[in-house]
């Protein structure tokens, strides 16, 4: 009964470093998202896809990359961290956006 | 623009007393919208969800929430607050075909 899991829950980065947030699901969702979460700003979208091998922007795109290769897996990249990614980022997923995201547990980002 | 707006950012209820969390939303002439609840250090829970049929809608945690398409509201209400209830609560609205557009969030603490 996993559902969405996100790893790491915590991690700090220099500026300049790259990272992967991972993220899987094991409910065979075809919808996964990546939101951020920042104070007074509420959740916003970074990229999602629709399906394995199908990936879209969101709102707040750059600086971040994304690939789905398999339906399981939504892993987020960060090519060159900048103090302004420090967030929380959360992963989210569903068969059917009329039917609401099951979320992941999110992952602290700070970049310094 | 599409946009869900969630005009308080903080509220203080008495436990026992009854709650009500506005949320105004302006897209859509079918709106899909939702009811988000985050504990701390928390990922997101569905409460409840609309698209169509019966404007009172009921959730889990005894919540339940009323669409009103002539005030474009979706207010969120409970009719005794627990301590347990006190969390950051979103509002969400689907625009378009693949994202959920969530409001800032309300914050809501619970006195004894």
């Amino acid at each position: 009964n996993a559902g969405v899991t996100q790893t790491p829950k915590f991690q700090v980065l220099k500026t300049g470093q790259s990272m992967t947030l991972q993220c899987a699901q094991d409910m065979n969702h075809e919808y996964m998202s990546w939101y951020r979460q920042d104070p007074g700003m509420g959740l916003r979208l970074i990229h999602y896809s629709v399906g394995a091998g199908i990936t879209d922007q969101g709102e707040v795109p750059n600086g971040y990359n994304v690939s789905r290769s398999t339906t399981e897996d939504f892993p987020l990249r960060l090519l060159s961290a900048a103090p302004s990614q420090t967030s929380v980022y959360f992963c989210a997923s569903t068969t059917d956006l009329i039917d609401g995201y099951t979320f992941g547990s999110g992952t602290r980002l700070t970049v310094v | 623009a599409q946009s869900v707006t969630q005009p308080d950012i903080h509220i203080t209820v008495s436990e026992g007393a009854s709650l009500e969390l506005r949320c105004n939303y302006s897209y859509g002439a079918t709106p899909y919208l939702f009811w988000y609840v985050q504990s701390p250090g928390q990922g997101l829970q569905l409460l409840l969800k609309y698209f169509s049929g019966d404007t009172l809608v009921q959730g889990i945690k005894g919540f339940e929430a009323e669409f009103k398409r002539s005030q474009s509201s979706f207010n969120l209400r409970k009719p005794s607050v627990h301590w347990s209830d006190a969390a950051e609560y979103f509002c969400a609205h689907k625009t378009g075909a693949n994202n959920l557009f969530f409001g800032t969030g309300t914050r809501l603490t619970v006195i004894p």
